[in-house]
This record gives C-alpha cells, sequence and structure tokens, in this order.
C-alpha cells in the first residue's frame, strides 16, 4: 500500500502557482520523496525529487518541512498542459528500489 | 536525457495468441527495468522487477509463466504476455533506472486489447 496521502483532487487557475500537498509521517531517514505525473493514456512523467533540503528545477519546486512529515510541489505558473494526475512517492535510492503508486492528486488547470 | 522508449504503442491481438512488449533505455544504461500494468481510473501496479542477466522477480498474484520477461542487455527488456485473454487487456508501462540517481523513468506505455 502507498505510505503517502494527497488530496484526491484540486483546481488551479491557468497562470497561477499550484501547490500540491504530500503528507508522508511515516517517511524513514533514508527514504527520498519522488513526485511523478500522469498525463491521460501516458507513461508517468519524472519531476523532481528530494530528501531534505528544498529542490528546484526546470519544472518544478519541492518544499520538504524540515520533519521530513510532508512536502509541497509548487508549479509556479501552471498551463492547461499541466492538467495531470500527480503521484507523491517514497523511495529509497537503491537498485531496484520499486515505486508504489497511490491514489495521487488530480490536478485540473482551469482557463 | 534519460529517455525510455516502448513498442509497439498499441496492440490489437485474438484472444490465445501471444505478444511481446519491448522497452528500451536510449541514453542511458539501465540496471534494472520494471513493468507495470494500469486498468482504466486505477492506479500503476508493480507487476515485476527485472536486473539485467538475471530473473525477474514478480509481484504477488502475477503469473510468471504468463508473464515471460527478459532483460538481455542494459538497454533492452520485454514482456511478453503468452497465450493472452481479454482480462488481460490494460495499460502496460516499462520504467527503467541506472546509477547512480536510481530514478526510474517510464515508457509512454502499450495500450493492448485482446479480443
Amino acid at each position: 500500500d502507498a505510505k503517502t496521502t494527497q488530496p484526491p483532487s484540486m483546481d488551479c487557475a491557468e497562470g497561477r502557482a499550484a501547490n500540491l500537498p504530500c503528507n508522508h509521517s511515516t517517511i524513514s531517514g533514508n527514504e527520498y520523496v519522488y513526485w511523478y505525473r500522469q498525463i491521460h493514456s501516458q507513461g508517468p512523467q519524472y519531476i523532481i525529487h528530494g530528501l531534505k533540503n528544498n529542490e528546484t528545477n526546470e519544472m518544478a519546486s519541492l518544499i520538504i518541512t524540515e520533519d521530513r512529515k510532508s512536502s509541497t510541489l509548487i508549479l509556479p505558473h501552471a498551463t492547461l498542459r499541466d492538467t495531470a494526475v500527480y503521484y507523491c512517492i517514497e523511495k529509497f535510492n537503491n537498485a531496484g528500489n520499486m515505486l508504489t503508486f497511490g491514489g495521487g492528486t488530480r490536478l485540473m488547470v482551469k482557463p | 536525457g534519460a529517455v525510455v522508449s516502448q513498442h509497439p504503442s498499441r496492440v490489437i491481438c485474438k484472444s490465445g495468441t501471444s505478444v511481446k512488449i519491448e522497452c528500451r533505455s536510449l541514453d542511458f544504461q539501465a540496471t534494472t527495468m520494471f513493468w507495470y500494468r494500469q486498468f482504466p481510473k486505477q492506479s500503476l501496479m508493480l507487476m515485476a522487477t527485472s536486473n539485467e542477466g538475471s530473473k525477474a522477480t514478480y509481484e504477488q498474484g502475477v503469473e510468471k509463466d504468463k508473464f515471460l520477461i527478459n532483460h538481455a542487455s542494459l538497454t533492452l527488456s520485454t514482456l511478453t504476455v503468452t497465450s493472452a485473454h481479454p482480462e488481460d487487456s490494460s495499460f502496460y508501462i516499462c520504467s527503467a533506472s541506472g546509477p547512480p540517481q536510481e530514478t526510474q523513468y517510464f515508457g509512454p506505455g502499450t495500450r493492448l486489447l485482446v479480443l
């Protein structure tokens, strides 16, 4: 079973920041927080991951709380193409470690 | 970088036939590849994990004799659905990972329809 909890759905206005929360209160010290998204009928797309420091790349920013029990994925300027299901997943960074997908958050970006 | 391809993107076959799906890592060496299945309106479910040159590890409930996985090189894994039945119709997705980060990158998926 997935060990993270996410709201099932969220709406965001086009051009505004989308803030997607994730709770991972049982995360262990060596587990990373990974974010993927799946646009309809496509394979999941890697977005970003982090251990304890905040991370930023060309797609998004990841803010991890100091106690590491929750995190927020931020899409700074959401577009209609960001409409997707977003998955927050805990994973060790060892070879062969699997991803366990939960229900994710269905983000709908509206004009 | 980190591109994973799958072929074919969709396939329709008759019940009882076998279907082979290829997964390739195009710009990195994938020491581990994963195969997932996704039914409509559901999340991805891991079927099996394969390491290059060794036998795949199957998740509970996945028949290894029905879903044959071969990971013969660091850039190619294949999934063969043997004696396919309509209930095997699904979206099959592979992912690949390699050192040093072990981040999994996913292929675009293969939609299988068994008539």
